[in-house]
């Protein structure tokens, strides 16, 4: 139990383009799912927290404007890299909090190449 | 400053050794410490979860300790095998909901 999936695994996309990414709870309800970013070699970062149905805390640093987030549902959340640049280049991870539960679960990540 | 630090950073080791990895907190409040194992290019999966109370947590060859009095938790791995080559990371949840605390991880790697 307690599957987290995201869609695409791999992106490459043009710079100047925007990219969106899908985080999906498979078997749960995910009153919270949280996004990373994690540059190779490095630990995760933590980019933003998004809550169901309300605006996403952003980390400090984190341009609230380039990474658009939505929770529309407890099992999809989205991130939406906008005019990406290579330096946006990484790996984007997802991980969903089962209500009422003190710990998160990861999806596969997603790796964003901008050319 | 609630932080999470872990050592070594990097450990090589033989096939069929066994090895110690381990992780120290000054989270407060403390609920929970996670021990992750991430492939490279995939995202954590979870291998072990300890609350306050427990002292040990094994799943497979992959034993947790807490000491809660002290922070620190270790992660032993037993007879390691090729595919234990990974980074394992210590996460600290805190009681202030929503909140956890990522280790910078150890990178394992076993040889034949």
């Amino acid at each position: 139990g307690a599957v987290v999936s995201q869609h695409p695994s791999r992106v490459i996309c043009k710079s100047g383009t925007s990219v969106k990414i899908e985080c999906r709870s498979l078997d749960f309800q995910a009153t919270t799912m949280f996004w990373y970013r994690q540059f190779p070699k490095k630990s995760l970062m933590l980019m933003a927290t998004s809550n169901e149905g309300s605006k996403a805390t952003y980390e400090q640093g984190v341009e609230k404007d380039k990474f658009l987030i939505n929770h529309a549902s407890l099992t999809l959340s989205t991130l939406t890299v906008t005019s990406a640049h290579p330096e946006d280049s990484s790996f984007y991870i997802c991980s969903a909090r089962l209500a009422g539960v003190d710990t998160q679960y990861f999806g596969p990540g997603t790796r964003l190449t901008v050319l | 400053k609630n932080q999470v630090e872990q050592s070594p950073q990097s450990l090589i080791i033989l096939e069929g050794k066994n090895c110690t990895l381990q992780c120290n907190y000054t989270v407060s409040p403390f609920s929970n410490l996670r021990w992750y194992k991430q492939d490279t290019g995939r995202g954590p999966v979870s291998l072990t979860i300890m609350t306050f109370s427990e002292n040990t947590k094994s799943n497979g060859r992959y034993t947790a300790t807490l000491d809660a009095d002290t922070k620190q938790s270790s992660l032993h791995i037993t007879a390691s095998q090729l595919s234990d080559s990974a980074s394992y990371i210590c996460v600290v949840g805190s009681d202030n909901f929503n909140k956890f605390y990522f280790g910078s991880g150890t990178k394992l790697n076993v040889k034949p």
